[in-house]
């Protein structure tokens, strides 16, 4: 079956550590996006991705990094930097990047700060 | 920036009264989509509007976009225990290439 994977789909960390959550989409999917979600705020863009080893920030970006070697694959690395990174995130894709896309959106990774 | 705003955040309804959440825009938007998370899952694709006036319907839901596009209303007749969730909105406009989300609406039905 088609979908995206997201892992781990629950992740405890350190303060001061840095953490990478996957995304591997077999849609192909020219764009992938990543997201955060919190209580009350809705889903805010950290990145996105319309072509392999490309990429744009997104409102929030601060505090994140992203690669795109593989157009099936788009991780997300939570760093150190990131003030508040305890959330929810979610990893989507479309087939073109277009605004008119459909988002199809993995299971979601929790990430919590200890 | 642009801001995508929906009320109620919350709602809880009894099985079987109508529910409605309101999506506001504080520019014109080229379309809008809607979006369902059930308790604990991903958001799902539920519809795409485009045109001005547009009104879709999907069984009990009636999906409808304003006149000037700023707006966007998600109306679910006579509710299920299967509608709880969160409802968001999605739109872009002719200066982005992404979608900005609304806020959310969470539903919460009672048997």
């Amino acid at each position: 079956d088609g979908g995206i994977t997201q892992s781990p789909k629950y992740l405890f960390r350190k303060e001061g550590q840095n953490v990478t959550l996957s995304c591997e989409q077999n849609l192909n999917h020219d764009a992938m996006y990543w997201y955060r979600q919190d209580p009350g705020q809705g889903l805010r863009l950290i990145y996105y991705s319309q072509i392999v080893n490309d990429f744009q920030k997104g409102d929030i970006a601060e505090g994140y990094s992203v690669s795109r070697e593989k157009k099936e694959s788009f991780p997300l690395t939570v760093t150190s930097a990131q003030k508040n990174p305890t959330a929810f995130y979610l990893c989507a894709s479309s087939y073109t990047g277009q605004p008119t896309d459909v988002l199809t959106f993995g299971a979601g990774s929790r990430l919590t700060v200890l | 920036g642009q801001q995508v705003m929906q009320i109620p955040q919350y709602q809880h309804v009894q099985e079987g009264e109508d529910f409605t959440t309101y999506c506001n825009s504080s520019t014109t938007l080229s379309n809008i989509q809607w979006y369902k998370q059930r308790p604990g899952g991903h958001p799902v694709f539920l519809i795409q509007l485009v045109k001005s006036g547009e009104v879709k319907k999907q069984k009990r839901l009636t999906f409808q976009f304003g006149e000037a596009k700023k707006n966007s209303s998600l109306h679910i007749t006579a509710t299920q225990t299967t509608d709880v969730g969160t409802y968001f909105c999605a739109g872009n406009t002719r200066n982005t290439d992404k979608l900005i989300f609304g806020t959310g609406t969470r539903l919460q039905v009672f048997p």
